[in-house]
């Protein structure tokens, strides 16, 4: 069974301040990395495809690197917002998904 | 935008009971998941289905679990006996024929709630 590991588990910023959190994968035989986004009672929610070690993907605010072979990646949120807050699950893709336990991040206004 | 629906969004069931979870993926797709996630674990993969076939399934995936495309739309998931540990909330996710190889992008659904008392 692959390992992914994501931390911290829980997150609480103030709105405005910048965050980010890890994905750890194995890095042997790296196919490639999804973010999702993920809301309570809505469906998680695509964010990035990380396929090439030192790729770096943009959305908005959002924005993630890739680092395939010591085997992480990193999710940053620039000027968090109260609209953020939602649980970003990473998974490793090697034939079928594995999922991390997912950063639950919560922004006060 | 297309989306993924499922129903229920929250089944209640006694232990014993046979459950079909049902799940209507995005029109064009051609490629169909389950996942489930039991409260406080991770995300989990169940099974894989492309061209009325099971293309993959994990060590979890056994004879009491079965899935079905009965009629173009519908994607189901029937669980035939239910067990007490089988609470949990199962996802529904399809992908395109463009979205495949190391993109791989999966379009979930919101989830049914299954619980087993």
């Amino acid at each position: 069974i692959l390992n992914v590991e994501q931390s911290p588990q829980s997150l609480h910023v103030q709105e405005g301040d910048s965050t980010n959190f890890t994905c750890s994968f194995p890095s042997s035989n790296f196919y490639a990395l999804h973010w999702y986004r993920w809301e309570t009672a809505k469906s998680p929610e695509a964010l990035f495809v990380m396929t090439l070690n030192g790729d770096e993907k943009k959305k908005g605010r959002i924005s993630a690197t890739l680092n395939t072979k010591e085997g992480y990646s990193y999710l940053y949120i620039k000027g968090s917002q109260p609209e953020d807050s939602a649980t970003y699950l990473c998974a490793f893709n090697f034939n079928k998904f594995y999922f991390g336990s997912g950063t639950k991040l919560n922004v006060k206004p | 935008e297309p989306e993924v629906t499922q129903t229920p969004s929250h089944q209640v069931t006694q232990m014993g009971q046979e459950v079909i979870l049902r799940c209507v993926p995005i029109s064009n797709h051609l490629y169909f998941y389950w996942y489930r996630q039991i409260l406080g674990q991770k995300v989990e993969f169940l099974v894989s289905f492309y061209n009325n076939e099971i293309s993959e399934k994990s060590e979890i995936f056994d004879d009491q679990f079965s899935v079905e495309r009965p009629d173009g739309s519908n994607f189901t998931l029937k669980i035939r006996s239910t067990k007490l540990e089988d609470s949990a909330m199962y996802f529904c996710a399809s992908r395109g024929d463009r979205d495949g190889g190391a993109k791989n992008i999966q379009y979930f659904g919101a989830g049914t709630r299954l619980s087993v008392l």
